[in-house]
Parts: structure tokens; C-alpha cells; sequence
């Protein structure tokens, strides 16, 4: 069964610093989102993403994030200069519809990212 | 605004008794329900909506409008159940379709 990856499973890096998260959807799948859980606390809506364009993005996705979809696999997010308190699990999930009736959406394993 | 709300973080019961997890939410328009699972060093997969009005697993969970709920319930609990499980909710209003995700309810079967 096709599955969503994700690399890397753990990025550490240094406070100001840029990261970049990879994600690879379902091949058929046209939506894509990002999601974060800070440790302990609940799993957040960062973005949506649908035809090379963002859809929906929450507050917490400012001016530091942006997402790509730089070739015909690869979903990525990037963080241009990483805050301690960007420290989570990034998750990224796909599906194959939206919109008036939520398709299922299908979650990556993550990506930990830890900021010194 | 949406809001889901799990009221218990952790639950434990023995294996064959009834287990429900709460799940209560907020939204003002029509909204799709949830429930994903993650099970111990797995990724989050979703267990079953509420569309559907199936039962997976011996897991079953009806939308309650009027009390604005979503509980999971199963009449038998088996330790294979032992996972973390999350209700979610997706506004149909709202495009992009995001999920809202409540705080999650660690469930523990003992044998």
C-alpha cells in the first residue's frame, strides 16, 4: 500500500538557522498539508497546499515558513530561521480530494525537529 | 472558529471491558468527524469518520449534533487497542479541508 515518507525523521540544528522538511505524498494524491505537534501539546494545521498553490495557512504559519513543491514528488517545508520554540514533529499528510467532502488524509511518520 | 475537545489524556481499562472515548466540538456549520489512531511507533492513520457509519476494529462512533459529540466507543477492549487515539474535525466551509485535532486520549488495555 502506498505510503507517505518523510525525511529526515530527525533534523537538529541551530537557532537561526534555515531547515528544509521533505515529504513525499501518494503519487495520485493532488492535496497536500503540513502539521506540527510541539511535545505534549495537540497536533496543529500549518498549511494546505493544491495546484502549486497554498489554499489555507494558520496563524502559525508566517512569514518564516513556506512550502514548494519543486518537482512532481517532493512537498517541502522550510523554515528560514529557526526559533527554539519551532522544536516538534512535523507532520505532512496528502489526499486525494478536498473540499466539500474531506477525503481522507493519509499521514506521513514525521520529521523531529530539534532547535539548539 | 473550530474546537475539538478531548476531556481525558489517559484512560485505562481491562481487556473485554467497554471502553468509550470522549470527544465534544465546536463549529457553527456542517462538520466532518474524525478519529485517528496511533499505535506505539506508527504514524497516525485515520480509524474511522463519520460519514462512513462503519465499524472498524469493534470501534464505532456516532455524531451526536445536539450534544455536539463524537465519542468512540467499543463493547469489548482488546490490549491490541493500546494506542493514542485523536478526534479531528474538518469544516466542509472551509476549503483546503484542515483538520482540527483534540488533545488525545492515551488509551491503555491491561490484561
Amino acid at each position: 500500500e502506498p505510503e507517505v515518507t518523510q525525511t529526515p525523521s530527525h533534523q537538529v540544528t541551530q537557532m537561526g538557522q534555515e531547515v528544509i522538511l521533505r515529504c513525499v505524498p501518494i503519487s495520485n494524491h493532488l492535496y497536500f498539508y503540513w502539521y506540527r505537534q510541539i511535545l505534549g501539546q495537540k497536533v496543529e494545521f500549518l498549511v494546505s497546499f493544491y495546484n502549486n498553490e497554498i489554499s489555507e495557512k494558520s496563524e502559525i504559519f508566517d512569514d518564516q515558513f513556506s512550502v514548494e513543491r519543486p518537482d512532481g514528488s517532493n512537498f517541502t517545508l522550510k523554515i528560514r530561521s529557526t526559533k527554539l520554540e519551532d522544536s516538534a514533529m512535523y507532520f505532512c499528510a496528502s489526499s486525494k480530494l478536498a473540499g466539500a467532502l474531506t477525503d481522507t488524509q493519509y499521514f506521513g511518520p514525521g520529521t523531529r525537529l530539534t532547535v539548539l | 472558529a473550530q474546537r475539538v475537545t478531548q476531556p481525558e489524556k489517559l484512560l485505562s481499562v481491562f481487556k473485554g471491558a467497554p471502553v468509550e472515548l470522549k470527544c465534544n466540538y465546536s463549529y457553527s456549520g456542517s462538520p466532518e468527524l474524525f478519529w485517528y489512531v496511533q499505535y506505539s511507533r506508527q504514524r497516525l492513520q485515520l480509524l474511522l469518520r463519520h460519514i462512513s457509519r462503519e465499524s472498524i476494529k469493534g470501534f464505532t462512533a456516532d455524531l451526536n449534533k445536539g450534544e455536539t459529540s463524537f465519542h468512540l466507543k467499543k463493547p469489548f477492549a482488546q490490549e491490541e487497542d493500546s494506542a493514542m487515539y485523536y478526534c479531528a474535525l474538518s469544516g466542509q466551509e472551509t476549503s483546503g479541508s484542515r483538520l482540527t485535532f483534540g488533545e488525545g486520549t492515551q488509551l491503555t488495555v491491561n490484561p
